[in-house]
């Protein structure tokens, strides 16, 4: 089935030491998003590729980077995690310029740091 | 910028009950209006898509709303079960984003 997969499941890093995220997709979707989500909050925006262009959101701290290098794979960077960083790390795909555009989530990835 | 309430932030229900959930945006200019299901520690799961064309969408017992002029979108839920406790979230899309509110939990008691 196509969908959208998130790797690893759960991430455990150490405060200050680089991470990884990993989401892929089989929609082939021109649209991949970001999401930051903390318990009981609103997923909020990170950033999001409309195919090659990086959109990041005003408020997004530069500590989070991201990277696109084809249209299957995504991945969010967070340089120097500090504990306020630990939340659920979701990503999204969309076909975007239809009329139905809906947003298909993967399963996150619960990240912690200690 | 977009923001997206959702009342009540939580609700406890008995089997079997008819219930509705609400959502409301500050820019009526969405284009589409979503419906997710999120499991503890899971990701989001689609439920429901209204576009802008369209006022409502159901799937089996699921029914919801779309009031662009008001800013407001409901989710009836008919019948509930256990299997229905999860928080529920909606999310209005514009302008390549999908901005989301902070859901409702329901609990659906046996």
């Amino acid at each position: 089935d196509a969908m959208v997969i998130q790797n690893p499941r759960y991430q455990v890093t150490q405060f200050g030491k680089p991470v990884t995220l990993s989401c892929s997709q089989t929609l082939n979707h021109n649209v991949m998003y970001w999401y930051q989500q903390k318990s009981s909050q609103a997923p909020k925006l990170l950033f999001h590729y409309y195919d090659k262009d990086f959109n990041n959101e005003a408020d997004t701290p530069d500590n989070f980077q991201s990277r696109r290098p084809n249209t299957s794979f995504c991945f969010l960077d967070i340089r120097s995690p500090g504990l306020g960083d630990a939340a659920m790390y979701l990503c999204a795909t969309s076909r975007v310029g239809i009329l139905n555009t809906e947003a298909f989530f993967g399963q996150g990835t619960r990240l912690t740091v200690v | 910028k977009q923001e997206v309430t959702q009342i009540p932030a939580a609700l406890s229900v008995p089997e079997g009950e008819n219930l509705v959930l609400n959502c409301s945006f500050t820019d009526s200019a969405i284009y589409n209006l979503q419906w997710f299901r999120q499991d503890p520690g899971k990701g989001l799961t689609s439920l429901l898509l209204i576009q802008s064309s369209q006022r409502e969408q159901t799937s089996g017992r699921l029914n919801a709303s779309l009031d662009k002029s008001s800013g407001r979108s409901t989710l009836y839920i008919a019948a509930s079960q256990p299997g229905d406790s999860a928080t529920y979230l909606c999310a209005g899309y514009n302008f390549n984003k999908f901005y989301f509110g902070s859901g409702t939990k329901l609990n659906v008691k046996p």
